[in-house]
């Protein structure tokens, strides 16, 4: 079985200042790990995934995130923060390929000028 | 490519009444989803498709039915409505290992 957890409901930053949201996962397999968007009255959009290749992972809009197996975590961050930023990200988890998402419960992401 | 939509965008629902959600994808993805979305809960399973023809129950499935006729629908139907559904409900089809949303509909039940 897969879960996700995501540290912290809601997460402040100034512009120009490092982002770091936290994802935990728990997975009876190896796991694919992904990280969505999701704007306002939107739906989710694909920022990056980890499909067991490379463990560090350059997703769009400059956000990465590094697969830490030992520690079982999947940070997303970004250097600098954009008031375009602002938005809810959502960690999720799945056991292979095509398989069922398990999503965590979100991040809000609030950028202050 | 339309991706995925989903109609319609809003609809409030009296307790008992039914209604159909429809989702449609234009990429020939076998894989379809229904999620649900509530504050602070993340999204949840209602059910999901790896194909047509044939549809299984994800994580929280009471109330809702599904069908898949063809590879480009997948509709969500309740059959009789009830508060605790209120939600903003997602469909989403994948092909390998992303999944591509749909814009959402917002339900809401009185």
């Amino acid at each position: 079985a897969q879960s996700v957890t995501q540290l912290g409901s809601h997460v402040s930053v100034s512009e120009g200042a490092l982002v770091l949201l936290r994802c935990n996962y728990s997975s009876s397999v190896p796991p694919y790990l992904f990280w969505y968007v999701q704007y306002p009255n939107q739906g989710l959009q694909l920022l990056l995934k980890y499909t067991s290749a490379a463990t560090l992972v350059k997703g769009i809009n400059g956000f990465e995130a590094e697969f830490k197996k030992s520690e079982t975590s999947f940070h997303l961050t970004k250097p600098s923060a954009h008031m375009s930023d602002a938005a809810e990200y959502f960690c999720a988890v799945s056991g292979g390929n095509t398989d069922k998402l398990i999503f965590g419960t979100g991040t809000r992401l609030q950028v202050f000028p | 490519n339309a991706g995925v939509t989903q109609t319609p965008k809003f609809r409030i629902l009296k307790i008992g009444q039914s209604m159909t959600l429809q989702c449609t994808q234009d990429m020939n993805h076998n894989y379809m989803y229904w999620y649900r979305q509530d504050p602070g809960m993340g999204l949840k399973l209602i059910y999901y498709s790896v194909g047509a023809g044939i549809t299984d129950k994800g994580e929280v499935p009471n109330g809702y039915n599904v069908s898949r006729s063809t590879t480009e629908d997948f509709p969500l139907r309740l059959e009789l409505a009830a508060p605790s559904q209120t939600s903003v409900y997602f469909c989403a089809s994948s092909y390998k290992t992303e999944q591509f949303f749909g814009p959402g509909t917002r339900l809401t039940v009185l």
